[in-house]
C-alpha cells in the first residue's frame, strides 16, 4: 500500500462547479502537504501547501488537511476550462522528502 | 519571472547509449532536484544537491549520476540507456536547501529509449 493514495480519475465536471480532490495517507509524521497542478507534457507547478490540520484560502482553491482523519483536500470554485490538468498531493516527509500521490486528472467540460 | 531551465526539451536514444540532462535552476536558488516520471504516474525522486553538494539520494539506479556545478546548475548523466528509462525528467529548484516546503519544477525532459 503506497504512502499517499490518490484516486487516478478521471473526474469530469461541468464548468461552473465545485470541484473537490482528495487525498489520504498513512503515515502520521507528514507535517507540511502540498497541492501541485501540473497540464499535459509540463511540469508541477505548486498551487498550495499548508502545514498541519487547517484550511487556507487563495482566490478559487482552497486545501483543507483533517489530520486526525489523514485525508486533506482541494475545492476548486467557480471551476474554469482552463483548471483541467493533474492535480497531484504531495507531503513533506520528516527526510523532507516529497511523498507523492498518483495524481487526479480533472476535466472541466465548457 | 525566470523559471528553471531544463534542455533538452526532448530526447532520443538508443539502447546502451548515454545521456546528459542538464538543469539551470531559479537564480539564487541553492537547491536542486531531479524526478524521473513515467506514463500515469508521480514523479519518483533521485537525487538532489545543496550547495553543490549531493544532499540526498533516492531511487536513482546506479547507471546514473549527477553532479551541481559551481553555477549552480545540474547535470543528469545516464549511462547504459535501457528501455524502461523513458520518461520525464524533471529538475525543480528552491531557495533555502532540503527543508524548504516550496520546491518549482522545470517544464521537464522527455527521454525516449528505443
Amino acid at each position: 500500500q503506497k504512502e499517499v493514495e490518490q484516486d487516478p480519475g478521471p473526474l469530469s465536471v461541468p464548468e461552473g462547479a465545485i470541484v473537490s480532490l482528495n487525498c489520504t495517507y498513512s503515515n502520521s509524521a507528514f507535517q507540511y502537504f502540498m497541492w501541485y497542478r501540473q497540464y499535459s507534457r509540463k511540469g508541477p507547478e505548486l498551487l498550495m501547501y499548508t502545514y498541519s490540520s487547517g484550511n487556507k484560502e487563495d482566490g478559487r482553491f482552497t486545501a483543507q488537511v483533517d489530520k486526525s482523519s489523514k485525508y486533506i483536500s482541494l475545492f476548486i470554485r467557480d471551476s474554469q476550462p482552463s483548471d483541467s490538468a493533474t492535480y497531484l498531493c504531495a507531503m513533506m516527509d520528516s527526510n523532507y522528502q516529497l511523498i507523492w500521490g498518483a495524481g487526479t486528472k480533472l476535466i472541466i467540460k465548457p | 519571472a525566470a523559471g528553471v531551465i531544463q534542455s533538452p526539451r526532448h530526447l532520443i536514444k538508443e539502447k546502451r547509449e548515454t545521456a546528459t540532462l542538464k538543469c539551470y535552476p531559479i537564480p539564487r536558488h541553492d537547491t536542486v532536484y531531479w524526478y524521473q516520471q513515467g506514463p500515469g504516474q508521480d514523479p519518483q525522486f533521485l537525487i538532489s544537491f545543496y550547495e553543490k553538494m549531493q544532499s540526498d539520494k533516492g531511487s536513482i539506479p546506479d547507471r546514473f549520476s549527477a553532479q551541481q556545478f559551481s553555477d549552480y546548475h545540474s547535470e543528469l548523466n545516464m549511462s547504459s540507456l535501457e528501455l524502461g528509462d523513458s520518461a520525464l525528467y524533471f529538475c525543480a529548484s528552491s531557495l533555502g536547501g532540503l527543508r524548504s516546503r516550496t520546491q518549482y519544477f522545470g517544464p521537464g525532459t522527455r527521454l525516449l529509449v528505443l
